[in-house]
């Protein structure tokens, strides 16, 4: 059964700082993985999707990474803005494109 | 082109009532999926609708049961609900053939009483 980790549970940066969010998995046959991002009492917007057979894929400040041998996977904010606080989620896709998501990473940038 | 959505908002239920929760999917759209997410936590996959059919199912009681129309859009049904089962229920919606490109709607918030 595909289990998805994602640490640190919360994060509170200063505005400007460099973050890195954290996501594990255990079973390494996936399709892919994707970044969601998740406003408080909202949807889930898709951030980055990250095949298989690629290792990473950028939109502006965000870089997302992926080992699938090692079942891991970063998203890297640059330069971290107050309008970027929200849920982070992890997900992971596997056979019937069923998505297994993390608890996700709840980020706070003051001003 | 309307996104994924999804009615009501909001619905406050006793224990042991029954609910049903509406989505439509984004235009062009013919497989729809439901998530619950609890409180704090991430979503769980409930179950996939594709050509009228569930097509997949996560770990989920026989208590919450679908359905999918003609023009794709889609219900969740529970039963016998518990407070256990207040959470926000998420509708994504996809490609058969770009299936893991999932769009997701903004949720019903559902508390159970």
């Amino acid at each position: 059964k595909q289990e998805v980790t994602q640490i640190p549970a919360a994060l509170s940066v200063p505005e400007g700082e460099n973050l890195v969010l954290n996501c594990s998995f255990t079973d390494s046959a996936i399709y892919n993985l994707q970044w969601f991002r998740q406003d408080p009492g909202k949807g889930l917007t898709s951030l980055l999707l990250i095949q298989s057979s690629q290792r990473e894929q950028t939109s502006g400040r965000l870089n997302a990474s992926l080992d699938k041998s090692s079942g891991r996977s970063t998203l890297y904010i640059a330069a971290s803005q107050p309008g970027d606080s929200a849920t982070y989620l992890c997900a992971v896709s596997t056979a019937g494109n069923m998505l297994t998501f993390g608890g996700g990473t709840r980020l706070m940038v003051k001003p | 082109d309307a996104g994924v959505t999804q009615s009501p908002t909001h619905l406050i239920k006793t224990r042991g009532q029954q609910v049903t929760l509406r989505c439509s999917p984004k235009s062009g759209h013919d497989t729809v999926s439901w998530y619950q997410q609890a409180l704090g936590q991430g979503p769980q996959f409930i179950f996939q609708y594709y050509e009228e059919e569930e097509r997949q199912r996560g770990n989920f009681p026989d208590r919450f049961s679908g359905h999918q129309f003609p023009n794709y859009s889609s219900e969740l049904n529970v039963n016998a609900l518990l407070l256990g089962d207040s959470a926000l229920y998420l509708c994504a919606s996809s490609l058969r053939d770009r299936n893991y490109e999932q769009y997701f709607g903004p949720g019903t918030r559902l508390t159970v009483t």
